[in-house]
């Protein structure tokens, strides 16, 4: 079955300016979780979806949203861009209940400029 | 607060050589415990869950509640082992929201 795909793979914007990241998750598993990796902070829980409503959220501040769609799909939205936004952003699909593991994706890489 | 430690940036071993990533946690209460591993150029992948107790790959790692550990361990490491290895906690009954380490990457020289 195909995995979870994550678009674009590459992304360049530049500071003020808000971006969308999008999340397909696997058929079939319905929690969508998402993930900034950076050098020095490491990977950092954002959100949780599961049937279109958050459900979990990280220490992050409020420029960092999401959403989910009926179709489990996900997207991710970065308003007024700083540099420090600049990161690689896993989104991970699993099973709700008794989920035996997360299926990451290959990521989105932000850069900011 | 929930919080994952591994204090090894960086291992090298010989092929061959046993191996031990360390890993130590704080949790209140009775997490689920996970190794995910990411190979050059590929995605994050599960590795091994505590609670299936499986030996993946030559692979175990031991829970130990007393000392708040989850080591990895291999008795006989190969080059394929070379990868960025991280451990990770989340909530009891869920793999959705997953606190990592910062990882280790093991490098298995020949």
């Amino acid at each position: 079955k195909a995995g979870v795909t994550q678009t674009p793979r590459y992304l360049i914007k530049t500071r003020g300016q808000q971006v969308t990241l999008s999340c397909s998750p696997i058929s079939g598993h319905r929690s969508v979780s998402w993930y900034q990796q950076t050098p020095g902070q490491g990977l950092q829980f954002l959100f949780e979806y599961f049937s279109e409503t958050q459900r979990n959220k990280g220490n992050f501040p409020g420029r960092f949203s999401g959403r989910q769609f009926s179709n489990s799909r996900s997207e991710m939205n970065v308003s007024t861009l700083e540099l420090g936004d600049s990161a690689l952003y896993l989104c991970a699909s699993s099973l709700w209940v008794n989920g035996p593991e997360a299926f990451f994706g290959q990521g989105t890489r932000l850069t900011v400029v | 607060a929930q919080r994952v430690t591994q204090p090894e940036k960086l291992l090298s071993v010989f092929k061959g050589a046993p191996v031990e990533l360390k890993c130590n946690y704080s949790y209140s209460g009775s997490p689920e415990l996970f190794w995910y591993v990411q190979y050059s150029r590929q995605r994050l992948q599960l590795l091994l869950r505590h609670i299936s107790r499986e030996s993946i790959k030559g692979f175990t790692a031991d829970l130990n509640k007393g000392e708040t550990s989850f080591h990895l361990k291999k008795p006989f490491a190969q080059e394929e082992d070379s990868a960025m290895y991280y451990c990770a906690l989340s909530p009891p009954g869920s793999a959705r929201q997953l606190t990592f380490g910062s990882g280790t990457q093991l490098t298995v020289l020949p």
